[in-house]
């Protein structure tokens, strides 16, 4: 299957501070990018979607100027969350989608904020 | 709007013996696709199976399949000769036109030697 990366897999940052995660693509080319949140023993909550060289669209109730979405390119998204605080600390999941109708999914990133 | 339910929070299965996991679906289209993942201990996403609603014949792959029925709106999963490493969570998945997914809460399954 497709291959998608995410970095960093693990961050802590200090209360205030931005945070960007990089989510790729390494086999395939994701017209379209999928951002998640995942809480302990939860199940994935869309936060946005991407499509390349496009604004994200953002489900009801996530800050888009909290969580700023890029999708640069074909292989490229990313996500920053601005000015991290305790609440924002997560599981946070990439998942590309090509011309297909699956969506593969990057290992996760793990942001804690102190 | 679809929704994705899976009744059961928790699931187990003596190692090699066979378990089914359950998931229902409401929507009000006709072409859509239903997916399974798992997610072990690691959290990576993995993808299990896949059913294009419009095939009848149910998918299968190597030790897993599916029993989809349409009418009834319900997508389970079947896992043969249950193995250790088929310890995790199971997220039951639909999607439509729109390009996103809508996932049910989920099933963690646990696999006894």
């Amino acid at each position: 299957g497709a291959v998608v990366s995410q970095h960093p897999s693990r961050v802590i940052c200090k209360s205030g501070t931005s945070v960007k995660i990089e989510c790729r693509s390494l086999d395939f080319q994701a017209t379209t990018m999928f951002w998640y949140r995942q809480f302990p023993k939860q199940s994935l909550m869309l936060m946005a979607t991407s499509n390349e060289g496009s604004k994200a669209t953002y489900e009801q109730g996530v800050e888009k100027d909290k969580f700023l979405i890029n999708h640069a390119s074909l292989t490229l998204s990313t996500l920053t969350v601005t000015s991290a605080h305790p609440e924002d600390s997560s599981f946070y999941i990439c998942s590309g989608q090509g011309s297909g109708k699956t969506q593969y999914f990057g290992p996760g990133t793990r942001l804690l904020v102190l | 709007a679809q929704t994705v339910t899976q009744s059961q929070p928790e699931m187990s299965v003596q190692e090699a013996e066979t378990v089914t996991l359950s998931c229902t679906y409401d929507t009000s289209e006709s072409d859509y696709y239903l997916f399974w993942y798992k997610q072990p201990p690691s959290r990576q996403m993995i993808l299990v199976i896949r059913q294009e609603a419009y095939k009848q014949q149910n998918a299968t792959e190597n030790r897993f399949s599916v029993n989809f029925q349409k009418a009834a709106k319900s997508f389970s999963l079947k896992i043969s000769d249950s193995q250790l490493g088929d310890a995790a969570m199971y997220f039951c998945a639909y999607r439509s036109g729109y390009p996103d997914m809508r996932f049910g809460a989920g099933t963690r399954l646990t696999v006894k030697p």
